[in-house]
């Protein structure tokens, strides 16, 4: 079955320095993964997603991410931190669940990210 | 904005009681997800549903339930209610949700408390 791994529970970053979130995913196949924020008592936002093509994936806010097929990883940056940054980032690959003709999300556990002034 | 409708925003209620909660998709989309937000299970699927068929299905009690109507909102029924049961639930939509190609965007939850 597929995972994902978030290592990184919380993350404190002081604004306008550089963040790097980390994720890790084990899938049999070509992952198909995403990027998802979660702002105080909202809901979720993608950010950015990979499918195929170029491993550098630009998204909303500033943010980027890099497809590592090697090391199995998704991580997400972004140059320089915003106080409006601080939320949780979720971490996702999508399974086709080929017996039910669907497909869902599976997702990392979060990392909460503190911006300090 | 998602352009994904939840409603109610908050529900308070006791053990033992049944609930529904609702999700409109976005316009034009035709799977709709649940999703359950829990601090001790983190974020799981529950079920999707494809222009009103069932088509996957996850980590879903025989307690909860969900249909999606000819107009394509759905609804997710939780019956007997345990206070375990207390999370958000999130609703998504994608525009076909047959193949992991699809993007899915989020509903701003429910926020289900069991007292």
């Amino acid at each position: 079955a597929q995972s994902v791994t978030q290592p990184d529970i919380h993350i404190t970053v002081s604004e306008g320095a550089s963040l790097e979130l980390r994720c890790n995913y084990s899938y049999g196949a070509t992952p198909y993964l995403f990027w998802y924020v979660q702002s105080p008592g909202q809901g979720l936002q993608l950010l950015l997603k990979y499918f195929s093509g170029d491993t550098l994936v630009q998204g909303i806010k500033g943010f980027e991410a890099e497809f590592k097929r090697s090391q199995s990883s998704f991580n997400l940056r972004k140059p320089s931190v915003h106080w409006s940054d601080a939320a949780e980032y979720f971490c996702a690959v999508g399974e086709r669940m080929i017996k039910a003709a669907g497909n869902k999300l599976t997702f990392g556990g979060g990392t909460r990210v503190l911006v300090k002034p | 904005d998602s352009g994904v409708t939840q409603t109610p925003k908050h529900l308070i209620t006791a053990t033992g009681q049944r609930v529904t909660l609702r999700c409109s998709p976005r316009s034009g989309d035709l799977s709709v997800y649940w999703y359950q937000q829990s601090l001790d299970q983190g974020l799981q699927f529950l079920i999707q549903y494809y222009n009103g068929e069932e088509r996957a299905k996850g980590n879903i009690l025989e307690r909860f339930s969900a249909q999606q109507f000819p107009d394509l909102h759905s609804e997710l029924n939780l019956s007997s209610l345990e206070l375990g049961d207390s999370a958000l639930y999130f609703c998504a939509s994608s525009v076909a949700g047959l193949a992991v190609l699809d993007t899915q965007y989020f509903g701003p939850g429910t926020r289900l408390t069991v007292l």
